[in-house]
This record gives C-alpha cells, structure tokens and sequence, in this order.
C-alpha cells in the first residue's frame, strides 16, 4: 500500500514565525500535492509538484511556497505564519497517470497564535 | 468556474441506505471520485467513475453519473455505525488536470 507520511500531526506556531511541514511518501509517485481543509470549504489546493524541483501554484498560494529536492519529499513553508494561516493541512501524491487517484496523508493540525 | 458543490450534513438511520449528493460545473470532467474521511485520519478514495460510465457498483456503494445534469451521487446501503465520516465529491477538471474538491458532507448514523 502506498504510505504518505506527514512528520507532525499537530503543531502550534507563533504569528511571524518560519514554518516547515514535511511529507513523504514511499511509492516512487511523480506528483504530490498540498491542500489545506477548513470546515465548510473542503480542500483547496496551495501547490503542486509534478517532478523533482519542480512546483506550480494551486488556488490559494498566498503566504506559500514548496520545495521538493527530492521525488519522495515535498516540503510546506510558511515564511512568516499568520492566524489566518491556522488549518489542518493534507499532502496527497499520485502516480503521474491520467487517472489521478490521490492518496492523503494523516494530516497536520497546524495553530498560529 | 470551477466549482463542486455538496450539502454540509445528513443522518441517516442505522440499516437505512444513505444517498450523498453532488453537483459539479465542468461538464469535460473525465474522472469524478468519492473519498471518505474518517475522524483524525486524511482522505481516502472509496470510489471513482469515468465520465461515459452512468453508474458502478461496489458491494454496498453505488454511484450514479447524470452527465446532463452535472450531478454525482453516492448510495450506501445497509448504513452502519462504522459509515460516519465526511465525504468528499472530487472531480477532475481536465482542462489543468488538477483535482477540485467538495465541501464535503458530513454523515452522521442515528440508531
């Protein structure tokens, strides 16, 4: 089974500050995707990666950028947090074909007081 | 735009079928999906439909497609306690071929 990992299942930030959320997943999946879930809107997505070292903008990059040096690991930064910025966050991956069957990682429930 | 909408909640009853309904606007959608979220836990796909099918079945789900009218549903029969969750209408949009996300309806089981 494919396993997407997310390395922190809650965290609590201060306002200003740099975040890191990391994501790997073990499948040798071309692309990885990161959303953010907030109770009425669903998912909406921030960035996506379809290869290494490379990132396109989802709907809501504001505030967002994305890093993946490497196929397995595709890492969230907040450069400088903000309350509005407090979500819980889902990285997906898929295979890279024209069906794009997402498979999600546990989460991370991110707080910026 | 790009849109997928859903209603917010359902209760159904214990041993009664559940329908999830969906509408969606991009009617060159190729493949329209259903993923179920458990509490605590992220997505996972319970279901997908590819555009010039009009319905699948698997066990107790079945999903109907009515490409006319843009709309997606999801039955569950025999509903059980372990079906609470929020569930999820995705499609995706060929145009970007990137995946849009619903609402998500949260379905509750009364016994």
């Amino acid at each position: 089974d494919v396993k997407v990992t997310q390395s922190s299942r809650y965290l609590v930030k201060r306002t200003g500050e740099k975040v890191f959320l990391e994501c790997v997943q073990d499948m040798d999946h071309e692309n990885m995707f990161w959303y953010r879930q907030d109770p009425g809107l669903g998912l909406r997505l921030i960035y996506f990666s379809y290869d290494v070292k490379m990132k396109e903008k989802g709907d809501i990059p504001e505030g967002y950028s994305v890093s993946r040096e490497k196929k397995e690991r595709f890492s969230l930064i907040l450069e400088s947090a903000s309350t509005n910025q407090t979500s819980m966050y889902l990285c997906a991956s898929s295979l890279g074909m024209s069906n794009e069957k997402l498979f999600f990682g546990s989460g991370t429930q991110l707080s910026v007081l | 735009g790009e849109d997928v909408e859903q209603s917010l909640f359902l209760s159904v009853r214990e041993g009664d079928s559940s329908v999830i309904n969906c509408t969606y606007t991009d009617s060159s959608s190729t493949y329209l999906y259903w993923y179920k979220q458990e509490p605590g836990a992220g997505l996972q796909l319970l279901t997908y439909i590819f555009s010039n099918m009009d319905m699948k079945q698997d066990q107790r789900l079945t999903v109907l497609l009515n490409k006319k009218d843009k709309h997606l549903s999801l039955r569950i029969a025999d509903t059980q306690t372990g079906d609470s969750a929020i569930y999820f209408c995705a499609e995706m949009y060929s145009s970007a071929s990137k995946i849009i996300f619903g609402s998500g309806t949260r379905l509750s089981i009364r016994p």
